[in-house]
């Protein structure tokens, strides 16, 4: 079966710290990858996607970027966080144009 | 670009109450549209879906159906349970070129009391 593994669930870091959050499928092949997020008191904007190994889209330019190191790894980082970079991240796949399936999501504070 | 709008929250009914949560969207062409439920420390998961005009989506008691007239689609139960207390997301599809960006609404948080 499919799954998606999203880590960690929380995160607290200072400003100026960087941050790496992963997100892995399993089950499928070559899966459209997405970071969305999810900031308080508003609902979810598309980050970045991914339709390949090294394809990566951003929607909105920001303090983060994206990589996709293999077919099934989607990773969201940054070189220095911002107090708005605290929210709600969260991770999903699809083939094709079937739903979004999404992880369990990463809580991130940032102080 | 494509928008959507939904009914604010929070929302508290009582248990076996009747529910809707309102769900209006601006997009060219002719998207799919979508209901999602996040329970409590989870992530979101699909609820319902409808593909064109005039479908119905349906999926444990909950309905919504894609009014293309009115550009709506509003979620209904007719009996809500405690365990439907989560937060709901309106959200729609602009197909392209093989992968599935969704517009998702802010979020409408429920709670049903006992």
């Amino acid at each position: 079966s499919q799954t998606i593994h999203q880590w960690p669930a929380t995160l607290v870091q200072p400003v100026g710290s960087p941050l790496s959050l992963e997100c892995t499928v399993e089950g499928t092949s070559n899966p459209n990858l997405y970071w969305y997020r999810q900031a308080a008191g508003r609902g979810l904007q598309l980050l970045f996607y991914s339709v390949g190994i090294g394809q990566i889209s951003s929607e909105v330019p920001q303090n983060l970027s994206a990589s996709r190191p293999q077919d099934r790894q989607f990773i969201l980082s940054s070189k220095k966080l911002l107090l708005s970079d605290s929210g709600f991240y969260l991770c999903a796949y699809n083939r094709d144009n079937s739903p979004l399936h999404f992880g369990n999501g990463t809580r991130l504070t940032v102080t | 670009g494509d928008s959507v709008t939904q009914m604010e929250g929070p929302v508290t009914l009582s248990e076996e109450a009747f529910l809707t949560i309102n769900c209006t969207y601006t997009a060219t062409g002719y998207p799919s549209l979508f209901w999602y439920v996040q329970y409590p420390g989870e992530g979101l998961q699909l609820l319902l879906k409808a593909t064109k005009a005039d479908d119905k989506g349906s999926n444990k008691g909950f309905e919504a159906t894609y009014r293309k007239e009115t550009t709506s689609f509003h979620l209904e139960k007719g009996s809500v349970q405690v365990s439907d207390s989560a937060v709901y997301f309106c959200a729609l599809s602009g197909h392209e070129l093989g992968n599935e960006k969704l517009t998702f609404g802010t979020g409408t948080r429920l709670t049903i009391i006992p």
